[in-house]
């Protein structure tokens, strides 16, 4: 089953133009990553925060989590061509035995045009 | 650093068949991860080993599927026999350490069954 659940399923946007992707979750985690997936460079880490942070930066990349809410977002800043891909968020389990388990979400799919 | 080596990149084979993926981790990581991905869904975990333990096999079909991680380094995954809903990307993934850290993942393996 998957947790995660991106908003929107696909975004369409010009180069320069920022793009925001949501995620939603159920149950309580220990960590949110986000990963990109293209063909050419297949699965990559970008970016995780952890269930007692709030906010998380990194280049042109800001994560927000509301644990509240269960809700994350990730913002992209100033895309570029190259940004163009799927993007997944990926829920960390909270407890016992879990051992770092990660479920995935549906993905977002971002194109930017040049 | 080299990263995740998969192999074959791509399988074609028969329904009932069998067939046999294979994953070198990143050297040094104790955790090995198995994902299937349907096409236009994120990854879903199947097999989880820490060193050559398995900590997680909750959504292995284990009727058809196995998996294996001797000396706690390299891994094979085995269907047998193929269904066509068989069909997707076997992802292979590792970290350095289980719980809240980034993982790695290999290029895929994407088969096909007829």
């Amino acid at each position: 089953s998957q947790q995660g659940e991106e908003d929107p399923q696909a975004l369409s946007i010009q180069e320069g133009e920022n793009a925001t992707m949501n995620c939603s979750y159920k149950t309580s985690i220990n960590n949110l990553q986000w990963y990109r997936q293209n063909s050419g460079r297949g699965l990559v880490h970008l970016i995780l925060i952890r269930s007692n942070e709030r906010e998380k930066h990194s280049g042109r990349l800001r994560v927000t989590l509301d644990t509240s809410k269960k809700s994350s977002s990730l913002l992209i800043t100033a895309s570029r061509a190259a940004d163009t891909a799927s993007y997944f968020c990926a829920t960390g389990d909270a407890g016992g035995t879990s051992y770092g388990k990660l479920t995935f979400g549906q993905g977002t799919i971002l194109t930017v045009h040049p | 650093e080299a990263g995740v080596a998969q192999s074959p990149r791509y399988k074609i084979i028969e329904k009932r068949q069998s067939v046999a993926f294979w994953c070198n981790p990143i050297s040094g990581h104790a955790t090995l991860y198995w994902y299937q991905q349907i096409l236009g869904q994120g990854p879903k975990l199947l097999i989880q080993f820490q060193n050559n333990g398995v900590v997680d096999d909750s959504q292995l079909p284990k009727d058809r599927f196995s998996a294996e991680r001797l000396k706690g380094v390299d891994s094979t995954l085995k269907i047998q026999p193929a269904k066509l809903e068989d069909s997707a990307v076997y992802l292979c993934a590792s970290s350095f350490i289980a719980g809240a850290s980034e993982q790695y993942f290999g290029p895929g393996t994407r088969l096909t069954v007829t």
